[in-house]
């Protein structure tokens, strides 16, 4: 069965922290890796990682795919009190669109 | 351009009644991925339609049934809803589906409980 394991599971920062949100898997055909970010409503797309190695960037946001020891992470710097959400990992496998999901990490910003 | 609309947004039910949930998928996306969110489950794959034919499917119940039209809209029905059936109902649409991978994004969601 596949899995996608997200550590931690909550965090609590102060507005400027620089953080790190880890998630791993054990799956059959992997195909890619994606990261949402999920305030009360829909999850909203972040990454796409396909390769190990390569990272993408979006504003303070990145992430990195390790495809051998199957994890990624996703790093935050200089983190605003509107980065507080839950941060979702999903695995795409097979030959269609099915994501598995990681629980979440639950992100809390303060002042 | 517009994203993925679910209506409704909210729904009430009864126990025993049955639901049906519609999803618009963004125009040019012909694959419609449903998921079932819980607090103590997470975010779990219902099915997926890809050119009106049910391409994969999750370890749901035969209650949970799902149809897609010739313009892509997709719709899902629960029969004889149980109290467990309480939840976020999200769908997602994507470009493609085999080859390179391509993102999928969410609609909004139908929250519903059940009573």
């Amino acid at each position: 069965e596949d899995k996608v394991v997200q550590s931690p599971l909550s965090l609590v920062v102060h507005e400027g922290d620089t953080v790190t949100l880890n998630c791993s898997y054990e799956v059959t055909n992997f195909r890619s890796l994606l990261w949402y970010k999920q305030e009360k409503k829909a999850p909203t797309f972040l990454f796409m990682l396909t390769s190990s190695g390569i990272e993408k960037k979006s504003g303070r946001l990145s992430s990195i795919l390790d495809k051998k020891e199957l994890f990624s992470i996703l790093n935050i710097t200089a983190t605003q009190t509107g980065d507080s959400a839950v941060y979702l990992c999903a695995v795409l496998t097979g030959g269609g669109n099915k994501l598995t999901f990681g629980t979440g990490t639950q992100l809390k910003v303060e002042l | 351009k517009a994203g993925v609309t679910q209506t409704p947004r909210y729904l009430i039910k009864t126990r025993g009644q049955q639901v049906t949930l519609s999803c618009s998928p963004i125009s040019g996306h012909r694959s419609v991925s449903w998921y079932q969110q819980t607090p103590g489950q997470g975010l779990q794959f219902l099915f997926e339609y890809f050119s009106e034919t049910q391409r994969n499917k999750g370890n749901f119940p035969g209650r949970f049934s799902g149809r897609q039209f010739s313009n892509s809209r997709s719709e899902m029905n629960v029969s004889t809803l149980e109290l467990g059936d309480s939840a976020l109902y999200l769908c997602a649409s994507s470009m493609r589906l085999a080859g390179d991978p391509y993102e999928q994004y969410f609609g909004p969601g139908t929250r519903l409980t059940v009573t």
